[in-house]
């Protein structure tokens, strides 16, 4: 299976300010076929479930605020939020989907 | 608008079967490069990825849990089935279930959620 481990496992930032969330997975995510990375990241609030908000590594989501970005390319990829609002308070999970056996990382809590 | 929605138990006994189903609602799991897939969550813990179906009926499995778990469609009735056998306490958690389709088949549309516990 692929592993994929984010870092760091808790961020605190303030508001307003930058957080940048890693994710390594432990095989090649990029399909040599279409050349796109199969790694997506969802963001969970508590009693919720997941929001789907990059594919393609670095594709926004329809309706996810452009303060969200993906970025990286192969094993390595970034979630980045450019200005923290209260809101973005969550658990943040990279995921690849390339394998025939999708995983998970083991997510990142985001707090202010 | 795409909706699931997660039915089954909420308390099964240890070594029993689980079985869980995901009735949805928008789209269509006869349509090319649809899938519904199952993810679990402990309480407390991370995502874990169980299983999907795509709408030809290729299934895939989590390569820790596939001799446990057994995932079918019901096309006629918008429904997927996931079979858990011999349940431990730790399958304790919540289980979603998940719709995909474009951007390589990512799951954008989720399921509540239903709770699940393991316990005699």
């Amino acid at each position: 299976d692929i592993v994929m481990t984010q870092s760091p496992d808790s961020l605190p930032v303030s508001l307003g300010e930058r957080a940048t969330i890693n994710c390594k997975s432990s095989q090649s995510v990029l399909s040599s076929s279409n050349n796109r990375n199969y790694l997506a990241w969802y963001q969970q609030k508590p009693g919720q479930p997941p929001k789907l908000l990059i594919y393609w590594a670095s594709t926004r989501e329809s309706g996810v605020p452009d303060r969200f970005s993906g970025s990286g390319s192969g094993t390595d990829f970034t979630l980045t939020i450019s200005s923290l609002q209260a809101e973005d308070v969550a658990v943040y999970y990279c995921h690849q989907y390339y394998s025939t056996a999708w995983t998970f990382g083991q997510g990142t809590k985001v707090e202010i | 608008q795409i909706t699931l929605r997660e039915s089954g138990p909420s308390l099964v006994k240890p070594t029993q079967t689980l079985t869980l189903t995901c009735t949805f609602s928008g789209f269509s799991l006869s349509s090319t490069g649809v899938n519904v897939g199952w993810i679990r969550q402990p309480p407390g813990k991370a995502l874990e990825w169980l299983a999907l179906i795509y709408w030809d009926d290729d299934k895939r499995y989590s390569s820790s849990l596939k001799t446990r778990l057994s995932i079918t469609k019901d096309t006629s009735k918008n429904q997927v089935v996931l079979t858990m056998t011999n349940m431990d306490p730790v399958d304790t958690g919540t289980y979603f279930c998940a719709h995909g389709a474009g951007g390589g088949g990512v799951s954008d549309y989720w399921g509540q959620g239903i709770p699940v516990t393991v316990s005699s």
